[in-house]
């Protein structure tokens, strides 16, 4: 099992472009979380989807953030237009069953430079 | 708001020592706890939980131990080896909410 998948590692890019990261979560998993995390604010839930469908999305920092889960194999989470203080580490995660309480299991995270 | 926090942000100890990391909860509608560790460049896994129903929960060199009179919980590692040394969260979960995580306690092991 390849684990979830991110992509890309790493990504630096200027202030007011648009980034996309990628998720492929655990296959046969049909919860996907986003996280955030900085030394100032730790591990943030961002959003997350339950069966394709957003469940809560209160942790999204802003309209500037969107996250979309077409199918169950694949989410995004864009940011448009970026701004230096979106420069975190941002980790998808997957997990079986309903329940938050069933084990997530994070990706390698997808670290976020906006200059 | 509510948070989970850390009684420590850092711990050195010495292989073969066992080590205790602390974290204290502030909502005592917390029903389900979890430990996570990372290692650098990763992301977070899984350790180990414990419910509300429960004090005391073993695993392979740990131990999770849960106070609710006083919203404390903590994790014992066994023997500490190198390969321990990582940031260990402690996140915590009620009815209807999502896990909110603590900023974590970095674990040094020395040789």
């Amino acid at each position: 099992d390849a684990g979830v998948i991110q992509s890309p590692r790493h990504e630096v890019t200027e202030m007011g472009q648009e980034v996309t990261l990628r998720c492929k979560p655990i296959s046969g998993h049909n919860s996907l979380f986003w996280y955030r995390q900085t030394m100032m604010r730790g591990l943030e839930l961002l959003i997350y989807f339950n069966n394709n469908v957003p469940i809560d999305d209160s942790g999204m920092p802003e309209d500037r953030f969107s996250a979309k889960m077409p199918n169950a194999s694949f989410s995004t989470l864009k940011i448009q237009p970026s701004e230096p203080r979106d420069s975190a580490v941002y980790f998808c995660a997957s997990s079986s069953g309903l329940a938050r309480k069933n084990e997530q299991f994070f990706g390698p995270g997808t670290r976020l430079t906006v200059l | 708001g509510e948070s989970v926090g850390l009684h420590l942000p850092t711990l050195s100890v010495q292989e073969g020592d066992n080590s205790i990391i602390n974290c204290a909860y502030s909502n005592s509608a917390s029903d389900y706890f979890i430990w996570y560790k990372q290692e650098s460049g990763k992301g977070p896994q899984f350790i180990i939980d414990i419910r509300s129903n429960m004090d005391k929960r073993q695993g392979q060199r740990v131990t999770v131990l849960l106070n609710k009179t006083v919203k404390h919980l903590s994790l014992q590692i066994a023997a500490t080896q190198p390969g321990d040394s990582a940031v260990y969260f402690c996140a915590e979960n009620w009815a209807g909410t999502a896990l909110i995580f603590g900023k974590g306690t970095t674990l040094s092991v020395s040789s």
